[in-house]
């Protein structure tokens, strides 16, 4: 059975940095891309970032280029997303989500439950 | 990085079909064929309902269908049944290399 667990989230303070963590089970984790979206309150998906399989190939949202940083460690099965200079409009439900092959074109199929981010003061 | 265009609400009675539209551009749903829908029940992590535009994923009902035309993707759910009421998304890549969202649709099944 695939599983996505993502862990980090929590509230922070305006221009203040999270690391979300995603640890993948059940699947072989070095094939395929993976994706983080998130939710905000009431409010619908936001795609924010996609690492391909082998970390040559990242891309980010426009409102989160030059703050949020993806990486991921095959060796471990985990998939991060640093973010920095949070704001208060990061504030989500940030889910980490497999692509349906190598690469972050694929559509994300399995999602994890989500992690819960508030950045106020 | 727009997000692509979706009615917020449609509603239809249990046995009937209803048709969700998602626009976009020759940037994103009409340049690729990689575009999906979820469904997404309150409280739940969105399901892929669809993906690369047409195909369903192992498990998931044949009352649902997916098509393309132009720039405008279509999700149908035929057979209406009171479990299908939930939030609606399309997603698509695009030309950027990134992918989008669109805002949702609130199904209700009157």
């Amino acid at each position: 059975e695939v599983q996505l667990v993502e862990s980090g989230g929590g509230l922070v303070q305006p221009g203040r940095s999270l690391r979300l963590s995603c640890t993948a089970s059940g699947f072989s984790f070095l094939d395929y891309a993976m994706h983080w979206v998130r939710q905000g309150p009431g409010k619908g998906l936001e795609w924010v970032s996609g690492i391909n399989w082998n970390s040559d190939n990242l891309e980010y949202a426009d409102s989160v280029k030059g703050r949020f940083t993806v990486s991921r460690d095959n060796a471990k099965n985990s998939l991060y997303l640093q973010m920095d200079s949070l704001r208060p409009d990061d504030t989500a439900l940030y889910f980490c989500a497999r692509a349906r092959g190598g690469h972050f074109r694929y559509s994300p199929d399995q999602w994890g439950q989500g992690t819960q981010v508030t950045v106020s003061s | 990085q727009s997000a692509l265009t979706q009615p917020a609400s449609v509603s239809g009675s249990p046995g009937q079909s209803i048709t969700i539209s998602c626009t976009g551009s020759s940037s994103d749903v009409g340049g690729y064929k990689y575009v999906s829908w979820y469904q997404q029940h309150p409280g739940n992590a969105p399901k892929l309902i669809i993906y690369e535009v047409s195909n369903r994923p192992s498990g998931v009902s044949n009352r649902f269908s997916g098509s393309k035309s132009g720039n405008t993707a279509s999700l149908t759910i035929s057979g209406l049944q009171a479990e299908d009421e939930a939030d609606y998304f399309c997603s698509s890549y695009t030309r950027s290399t990134t992918r989008v969202f669109g805002g949702g649709t609130k199904l209700s099944v009157l």
